[in-house]
């Protein structure tokens, strides 16, 4: 059974540019949630999908973004990058039941670089 | 508003002898806490949790948290620590729900204590 899944591993990008990050739930769960770790944090809440909308939403800009896919994984997106977005971006999957959100399943991570 | 802290950013302790990593939690609802490890280069994995069931709660690796409402803390111990223990360690308080109750899956962690583990 294979567990959370995220691509790339490592990237690295300049100021301004755009990046997609990827995410494939761990088998039978529902909902993806995204968080920001950087160096020496703990991380931080970004959003989270469910059923293809974005359920609720973190403290940051308007430039991350996300989306979902029927199969359930799902792409953050980071419009005109920061050199302060340079971070570990962890990707979780669970499972909705009624209106609780089941214990949350962390992905490898993908490691952004901006320069 | 939900928070965290974790009272100790660095916890040394030799192979063998017992594991207290502390943690105090701030919640306006009845909370669900976590306990979850990173490993270096690696993602996050749940040791153990707390949903209002019975207030010790084991996990693995011999891992166990004892919630203390009157205390506000949600301690993790181990009675013998390992090599590979070492790792950075996060307590984690989950948001409630807008009904008071239930998780909605917003974590929020404190800012981690890295337990080093000496020969």
């Amino acid at each position: 059974d294979a567990g959370v899944t995220q691509s790339p591993t490592h990237l690295i990008k300049t100021r301004g540019q755009q990046v997609t990050l990827r995410c494939s739930p761990k088998s039978g769960h529902d909902t993806v949630s995204w968080y920001q770790q950087a160096l020496g944090q703990g991380p931080q809440f970004i959003f989270q999908y469910y059923e293809e909308e974005e359920r609720q939403r973190g403290n940051f800009p308007d430039r991350f973004s996300g989306h979902q896919f029927p199969n359930y994984s799902s792409e953050l997106n980071v419009n005109a990058l920061l050199l302060g977005d340079s971070a570990l971006y962890l990707c979780a999957s669970s499972l909705i039941r009624g209106r609780v959100t089941d214990t949350q399943y962390f992905g490898p991570g993908t490691r952004l670089t901006v320069l | 508003a939900q928070s965290v802290t974790q009272l100790d950013s660095h916890v040394s302790v030799s192979e063998g002898t017992p594991v207290l990593l502390r943690c105090n939690y701030s919640s306006s609802y009845s909370p669900s806490l976590f306990w979850y490890v990173q490993h270096p280069n690696k993602g996050l994995q749940l040791l153990l949790k707390y949903t209002s069931a019975a207030t010790l709660v084991k996990g693995i690796n011999g891992f166990e948290a004892e919630f203390k409402k009157s205390e506000t803390s949600f301690h993790l111990t181990k009675p013998s620590a390992h090599m590979s223990d070492a790792a950075e360690y996060f307590c984690v308080v989950s948001d409630p729900s807008i009904h008071g109750s239930g998780n909605t899956g917003k974590l929020i962690f404190g800012q981690g204590t890295t337990l080093q583990v000496k020969p």
